[in-house]
Formats: structure tokens, C-alpha cells, sequence
């Protein structure tokens, strides 16, 4: 089966830097996903990683480590409107490989404080 | 284009009603999905098309019933729904392998009275 682990909430401050983990198991790994979603709305894409490594993009950088099943997402100098829920989510490929297919966790309430 | 577009935005529905849900995208992506998220909670997965064929259906009640007419378009027909199925139905495209992300459309906010 698929699984995967995130706090549920963390707060930071205002032009903080602040990093939110996620683990996963899972066969077939075909990336890790980081979404951002504001309540009542749609995720929207963050970052894909599916080599181990470190991949940045503005004030966002997320890390991959396949053999740890370990992903983290890093946010820099926050800003109040960071204030979301974070998602990591895992694309795994499904029936011997020909279909791939993506779980998310259950989220980070991330809250930003003055 | 690169979007998922679907509609309608909202939906109210009494438990007798007959609705559907409609996205479409036209990225040339194969594979498209039905995901259910209700409040506080991640989005679940319900359906995944791949060549406009059912291949995944995550154990989803019947009153639920996909359609795939085209490469292009996904509907998710709604019949008899309950109360606790009130929530946001997200819609989401992809190449076969997923490999070049994964886009979501906005979502139909669907209450049920």
C-alpha cells in the first residue's frame, strides 16, 4: 500500500524560513509532489522532484532522498499570504508500471504570523 | 492552453436529483481524474481514466458513475447522492506515466440538501 506522513500544522513568522517533511513507503515511485491550497480552493503545483537532490524556484526549494522515502519542502523569507495548507503527494505506477497515479498526504496547515 | 476547466463552479442538489460534473482539457493528456475532498481533508482519489478507459475506481458508491466521451472531456454523473458526499470535487489531467505533473482544474463545490 501507499502511505504518507506530514505534520499536521506548524507556525512560523513573518520573513522566517521554515521547512515542512514529509515520508513516504511505497512501490513503484514515480515522483514527489509538493501542492499549495488555500481554503476552498483548487491545489496548485509547487515543485516535482524524482532524482534525489535538491530542486529550487524562488523562495521555494524541495528536497528528494528516494533511499530515506524523505521529501521536504522549504519556504524562505515567508510572507503572510504563505499561509496555506502544504500537500506532498506521490505519483506511483500502477498495473506493471503503465499507468502512473497520485496519492496525497494528509497536509500542513501552515499559518504565518506577524 | 494549459488548463483543466471545470463547471459548474457550485451545485446545490437535493438526494433525488440528477446533476453532472464537467471538465475538459485539451494538453493532450491521456490520463484524467476524479478526486473528492472534503473540508480539512486531502483530496482522495475516486477515478482515473487512462485512454479514455476506466482503469481505477477506488471502491466509489455506485451513485457515482464516470464517463469519458473524448480525450478531451470528463464528466462524473450524480444520482441519488447523500448528504455526506457534499463536498469539492477536483478534476486533474496528465500524461499516462505522470511523469510532467499532474494540472488540477478548480473544482465544482457540490452541496447536497
Amino acid at each position: 500500500g501507499q502511505n504518507i506522513d506530514q505534520p499536521t500544522e506548524m507556525t512560523a513568522t513573518e520573513g522566517a524560513i521554515v521547512q515542512i517533511n514529509c515520508t513516504y513507503q511505497t512501490s513503484g515511485f514515480n515522483g514527489l509532489f509538493w501542492y499549495q491550497q488555500h481554503a476552498g480552493e483548487a491545489p496548485t503545483f509547487l515543485s516535482y522532484n524524482v532524482l534525489d537532490g535538491l530542486e529550487e524556484k524562488g523562495r521555494f526549494s524541495s528536497f528528494l532522498s528516494r533511499s530515506k522515502g524523505y521529501s521536504y519542502l522549504l519556504l524562505k523569507e515567508l510572507q503572510m499570504k504563505d499561509s496555506a495548507s502544504y500537500l506532498c503527494a506521490v505519483s506511483f505506477l500502477n498495473y506493471g508500471g503503465s499507468q502512473g497515479n497520485l496519492i496525497f498526504g494528509k497536509g500542513t496547515k501552515l499559518s504565518v504570523k506577524p | 492552453d494549459t488548463e483543466v476547466t471545470q463547471t459548474p463552479k457550485h451545485l446545490v442538489m437535493g438526494m433525488t436529483n440528477k446533476k453532472s460534473l464537467k471538465c475538459e482539457q485539451h494538453m493532450g493528456h491521456r490520463a484524467m481524474y476524479w478526486y473528492k475532498q472534503k473540508a480539512k481533508k486531502p483530496p482522495e482519489l475516486m477515478f482515473v481514466y487512462s485512454y479514455e478507459k476506466l482503469s481505477i475506481n477506488e471502491s466509489v458508491p455506485s451513485r457515482f458513475s464516470p464517463e469519458c466521451p473524448n480525450s478531451s472531456l470528463l464528466n462524473l454523473h450524480l444520482h441519488a447522492l447523500q448528504p455526506e458526499d457534499s463536498a469539492l470535487y477536483l478534476c486533474a489531467s496528465s500524461q499516462i506515466l505522470g511523469k510532467d505533473g499532474y494540472t488540477f482544474g478548480s473544482g465544482t463545490r457540490l452541496t447536497v440538501v
